[in-house]
Formats: structure tokens, sequence, C-alpha cells
């Protein structure tokens, strides 16, 4: 049973930079199978897609957040994580990290698995 | 791009059947067959229900059937059940099978 445990700081100042992991259990993050996601939710609001890593390190953002947004890879530790420079209060959400398995070429079997995701507040 | 159009609400009662439309353009939804659907109880991780527009993970009841018609998707819900309340969120392939795109979510009563 894959399992995905997010941790970080719950408040980061504005203007500071927001850093989480996303610990891996059941799985590995040098799956070719597989890619790694951020996704976060704003308290009342739907869902935003971050970005995924795949294990060769390649990444993808959303182009709205793609200038801020930086994810890695640790393979050492079955670990991913997420920097999001600049925050402000619209960054205030709960962070979820995330599973997705390809099929094959571009086709994905959706988000699979989910960690239990982290409220991080942005306030002074 | 601007995520793709949830109604905010929808109700039935239980036994009905209820559906939620997921509204996209063609460069997105109505460009690939990989529109997914989750369930989100309160203060809960979304679960996956639906992928690949109208495949259903195992163990996911078959109560939870998707669709997709030019650039809308839908998950219907037969039979309703007080355990379904929830929040439902679709996401969608864009550019290239490169990004995702999220709807705003629904949300569900059972009455």
């Amino acid at each position: 049973q894959v399992q995905l445990q997010e941790s970080g700081p719950g408040l980061v100042k504005p203007s500071e930079t927001l850093s989480l992991s996303c610990t891996v259990s059941g799985g590995s993050v040098s799956s070719e199978n597989d890619y790694w996601s951020w996704i976060r939710q704003p308290p009342g609001k739907g869902l935003e897609w971050i970005g995924y890593i795949y294990y060769s390190g390649s990444t993808h953002y959303n182009p709205s957040l793609k200038s801020r947004v930086t994810i890695s890879v640790d393979t050492s530790k079955n670990q991913f994580s997420l920097k999001l420079s600049s925050v402000t209060a619209a960054d205030t959400a709960v962070y979820y990290c995330a599973r997705e398995t390809i099929i094959s070429g571009g086709v994905t079997r959706g988000f699979d698995y989910w960690g239990q995701g982290t409220l991080v507040t942005v306030s002074s | 791009q601007s995520a793709l159009t949830q109604p905010a609400s929808v109700s039935g009662s239980p036994g009905q059947s209820i559906t939620i439309s997921c509204t996209g353009t063609s460069n997105n939804v109505g460009n690939y067959n990989l529109v997914s659907w989750y369930q989100q109880h309160p203060g809960k991780a979304p679960k996956l229900i639906i992928y690949e527009v109208i495949k259903r993970p195992s163990g996911v009841s078959n109560r939870f059937s998707g669709s997709k018609s030019g650039n809308t998707a839908s998950l219907t819900i037969s039979g309703l059940q007080a355990e379904d309340e929830a929040d439902y969120h679709c996401c969608s392939h864009v550019g290239n099978s490169i990004f995702r795109l999220f709807g705003g979510g629904t949300k569900l009563t059972v009455l």
C-alpha cells in the first residue's frame, strides 16, 4: 500500500519561501511508472495543480506559478519536495502531495494516492 | 488557464441519481479522454473515483459512472446514499498532456 506524508512548517511569513517535503512509503520516487505531484486547496475553495516531477528529474509546473515553484526529488530519502518563493496570503492553503500512475505515453490513471495534506498559513 | 467549470452545488434524495458536469474547452476536456473525478469528504484528502473519463479504480462502487460529450465531462451517481455527501472535483489533462487543470468543485448534498 502506497502512503504519502507531507511535512514542513505550518506558518510562513509573507515574501519568504514555503518549503514542504513528501515522504513516500510502499512505493518509489525512482519508479518509471509514476509522476509525483503537488496540489493545493485554499480554504473553502477548489483544488489547484502546482506541478509534478518524474524520476528522471524532469518537471512540469502550472504556468500561473512557474516563476515561483521548484519541485525536486531525493531518491536516497524516497522523498520529493516543493519550494514556493515570495509567498503572499493568497498562497495560504492545504498542500497535498500525490502520485499519478502512468499507463502509457501521456496517459495516466489519475491521482490515485494522496497524502493527508498539510495546512500552510502565510502570515506575519 | 481558467479552472474547468462545475456547478457550485447539487442535491438529491436517497435512491435518486444526480449528474455533475465539468465544462472545459477543446484545449482540455474536449481534446483528451483523460478526465478524472475525485470525491472529497470534509477534512479529508480527495479520493480517485473515475479516470480516463469512464474507468473506475478497483474498489469504487459501480454507482459512480463517467461520460463525456464534446467539451463537457459528467459524473453520475446513482442510488444516492448519505455517504455520498461530499465535494466532487474534476480534472483534465491540458497542453499535450503535460499540465493538469481542476474544476472549481461541486458540493453534493443528500437531502
